[in-house]
């Protein structure tokens, strides 16, 4: 049971570039989000998704992009990256009314 | 809106001393109430949580947290702290029935040996 996967750790883009930071879940959880932290301003919500072909904003989307094609993975898509977007992301899972479970987190550097 | 307040945004403590962090929500209906921890460099993860019955909930490390309904509180306590417990502490409520999750900005506790 390995819980709550992410993946890279760390990354360094040079804005305009794509890439897709990975996430998977084993815990059959229906619920699945993506937070990004900065200093200063705690975990803010990008994006999240109750089920599969079920995905919803949260407070801070733009800029993102997510799908879910299975309960297990959740994927988050930065079209054209950019230096705002140089964060800590974390992706989260649970089940209704249970605490959330999050992955070690993805390190972003945009220059 | 709803909102997750808390109060201490950097705390400092030498060991052995007590610990109580702030938080409070701003919400109307039923709520859970979660203290996560994180660890420098590490993801967060929960140190107790709230969902009903007895307002004091004991979490992992000899952390407690209680409720007080009529203060919108919970406030997250040790008597004691050790070096160790150096990390940053995240209040966060979530609407009873839902999927959403609101967390306060976080209060970052540094223990001197």
């Amino acid at each position: 049971n390995a819980g709550v996967t992410q993946t890279p750790k760390f990354q360094v883009l040079k804005t305009g570039q794509s890439m897709t930071l990975q996430c998977a879940q084993d815990m059959n959880h229906e619920y699945m989000s993506w937070y990004r932290q900065d200093p200063g301003m705690g975990l803010r919500l990008i994006h999240y998704s109750v089920g599969a072909g079920i995905t919803d904003q949260g407070e801070v989307p733009n800029g993102y992009n997510v799908s879910r094609s299975t309960t297990e993975d959740f994927p988050l898509r930065l079209l054209s990256a950019a230096p705002s977007q140089t964060s800590v992301y974390f992706c989260a899972s649970s089940l209704q009314n249970s605490p959330l479970h999050f992955g070690n987190g993805t390190r972003l550097t945009v220059t | 809106a709803q909102s997750v307040s808390q109060h201490n945004h950097h705390v400092i403590l030498s060991e052995a001393a007590s610990l109580e962090l702030g938080c409070n929500y701003s919400y109307g209906g039923t709520v859970n109430l979660f203290w996560y921890v994180q660890y420098p460099g590490q993801h967060l993860q929960l140190l107790l949580k709230y969902f009903s019955g007895d307002p004091l909930v004991k979490g992992i490390k000899g952390f407690e947290a209680e409720f007080i309904k009529s203060k919108f509180s919970f406030n997250l306590r040790k008597p004691s702290v050790q070096w160790s417990d150096t990390a940053e502490y995240f209040c966060a409520v979530n609407e009873l029935g839902t999927y959403k999750y609101i967390f306060g900005t976080g209060t970052r506790l540094k223990v001197l040996a």
